[in-house]
C-alpha cells in the first residue's frame, strides 16, 4: 500500500514565477491538506481539500491555491513567487472526519532564488 | 485562538535513560492533540494522538503521551530512549472551534547520546 507521494522531490525557481507542486493521497483517503515549513519551524497549514473543494483555508495570500480532482489527488500553486516562499512542502492525506490522523507525504523543497 | 507551545528547543538524553519532551496547548473545547516526528529531510511520522478516553495514550515505537486537561498539556514520553530516536518532534492540536485545520508547535530537537 503506496503511502502520500509528492512530486517533484526538489524545485528551483525565481522570483515571479509560478510554480505547481503534486501529492497523490494515501490509499482510501479523501481529504488532502498542504502545509509550508519553514527552515526552523513548524509546518503551518495553507488549506484542506475534500470533495474537490477547498473546505478550509490558513493565513496564506491568494497566490496560493489549490486543486483536488476526482481520485483525490491534489495540487498546490503558488503564483508571483517570492524569496519568502523557499520552504518545504507538505502534503497530508486523511479520512474527512476532524479527529482523523493525518498522513504526510516526504514534501517537496522549494527554492526561490 | 487555537495555539501550541513547546518550550523546550532542544532535550539531550543518554541512551537507556527515559526521555521526555514537553508540550502545552490552548484551544476552546476538547482538544484532539497529535504527535510526530520528523527525520532529516523527510516529512512527518504519526506516533500518536489523544481524542478522548483514558489520559495515557500509547503509539508507535515505544512513546507514550499523557493528557493533562488542568495543566493543558500533552508530554511525550519513552521509559528508556535509543540512539535512533534523535530526531525533531512536533506536537499538534486540532479544536473544535478551529474546524479541520491543524496547528503545529515549533518542534523539540531530541538528541539521545550512545
Amino acid at each position: 500500500d503506496a503511502g502520500v507521494t509528492q512530486s517533484p522531490t526538489h524545485l528551483i525557481k525565481t522570483r515571479g514565477q509560478q510554480v505547481t507542486l503534486r501529492c497523490s493521497p494515501k490509499s482510501g483517503h479523501d481529504t488532502v491538506s498542504w502545509y509550508q515549513q519553514a527552515l526552523g519551524q513548524g509546518p503551518q497549514f495553507i488549506f484542506q481539500y475534500y470533495e474537490e473543494e477547498e473546505r478550509q483555508r490558513g493565513n496564506f495570500p491568494d497566490r496560493f491555491s489549490g486543486h483536488q480532482f476526482p481520485n483525490y489527488s491534489s495540487e498546490l500553486n503558488v503564483n508571483a513567487l517570492l524569496l519568502g516562499d523557499s520552504a518545504l512542502y507538505l502534503c497530508a492525506s486523511s479520512l474527512g472526519g476532524d479527529t482523523d490522523t493525518q498522513y504526510f507525504g516526504p514534501g517537496t523543497r522549494l527554492t526561490v532564488l | 485562538a487555537q495555539s501550541v507551545a513547546q518550550p523546550e528547543d532542544q532535550v539531550n538524553v543518554a541512551e537507556g535513560n527515559p526521555l521526555t519532551v514537553k508540550c502545552t496547548y490552548s484551544v476552546s473545547g476538547n482538544p484532539y492533540l497529535f504527535w510526530y516526528v520528523q527525520y532529516p529531510n523527510r516529512g512527518l511520522q504519526f506516533l500518536l494522538k489523544y481524542i478522548t478516553g483514558d489520559n495515557l495514550v500509547k503509539g508507535s515505537y515505544g512513546f507514550e503521551a499523557e493528557f493533562n486537561k488542568s495543566q493543558t498539556s500533552f508530554h511525550l514520553k519513552k521509559p528508556s530512549a535509543l540512539v535512533s530516536d534523535s530526531a525533531l518532534y512536533f506536537c499538534a492540536v486540532r479544536g473544535l472551534t478551529g474546524g479541520f485545520k491543524t496547528i503545529f508547535g515549533a518542534g523539540t530537537r531530541l538528541f539521545v547520546k550512545a
